[in-house]
């Protein structure tokens, strides 16, 4: 799986959209761009995924750039519920084995 | 969606000590199941890839022997660490992926915090 690279923290005003951001260079063709995220003692819990075109769904919409080299999860209405670690996985299958890097931790603020 | 559970979330034991944890997928069967290990302010790190039926595939590193894996059926997996140890106390998270894959994903549990004094 292509190595993936976030920024360590970010901050949110409550309310706001948050963009986060994710680099993943050497992605190859086939891998697809997954986005997950943890609650403090909590296990991951899925948000999106993508391969080339723009997602949405209820939780998120996923941006990714036109050469796949970076990408970026928008949070549209940031709650303090939102506060969390999230993920960026470039990998071809979900169901296989994930390899989790820092991640990027979103604190949201009141 | 599909719900992932784990027994117990939380355990303390003592050093020397095994102990048990379970991974459950409630509505779905998963041929495959993974654990990780998360230690604080850390990652999230795939200890072994268990499959239903056969032996699980540890990651390097990971002592096979210490860190016994069960996967009998399609709906449960055990992790059990064996003669625990402090250094062994962590967060330890199961995945499971649908046999069905048709969302291509797998399922994370809640996870299970393990101190071993």
């Amino acid at each position: 799986d292509a190595k993936t690279t976030q920024p360590p923290s970010m901050d949110c005003a409550e309310g706001r959209a948050a963009n986060l951001p994710c680099n993943h260079s050497t992605i190859s063709g086939n891998e697809y761009v997954y986005w997950y995220r943890q609650i403090h003692s909590q296990g991951p819990q899925y948000i999106i995924h993508g391969l080339k075109n723009n997602e949405t769904n209820e939780m998120a919409s996923l941006i990714i750039t036109e050469d796949r080299k970076s990408s970026t999860l928008i949070l549209p209405h940031a709650t303090l519920r939102d506060t969390a670690v999230y993920y960026c996985i470039a990998a071809r299958n979900a169901g296989n084995m994930l390899t989790f890097g820092g991640g990027t931790r979103l604190m949201v603020k009141p | 969606g599909a719900v992932v559970s784990q027994h117990p979330s939380r355990v303390i034991c003592k050093s020397g000590t095994s102990v048990k944890i379970e991974c459950r997928s409630l509505d779905f069967q998963a041929t495959t199941m993974f654990w990780y290990r998360q230690f604080p302010k850390q990652s999230l790190m795939l200890m072994a890839t268990s499959n239903e039926g056969s032996k699980a595939t540890y990651e390097q590193g990971v002592e096979k022997d210490k860190f016994l894996i069960n996967h009998a059926s399609l709906t449960l997996s055990t992790l059990t660490v064996t003669s625990a140890h402090p250094e062994d106390s962590s967060f330890y998270i199961c995945s499971a992926r649908d046999r069905l894959e048709v969302h291509n994903e797998q399922f994370f549990g809640p996870g299970t915090r393990l101190t071993v004094l």
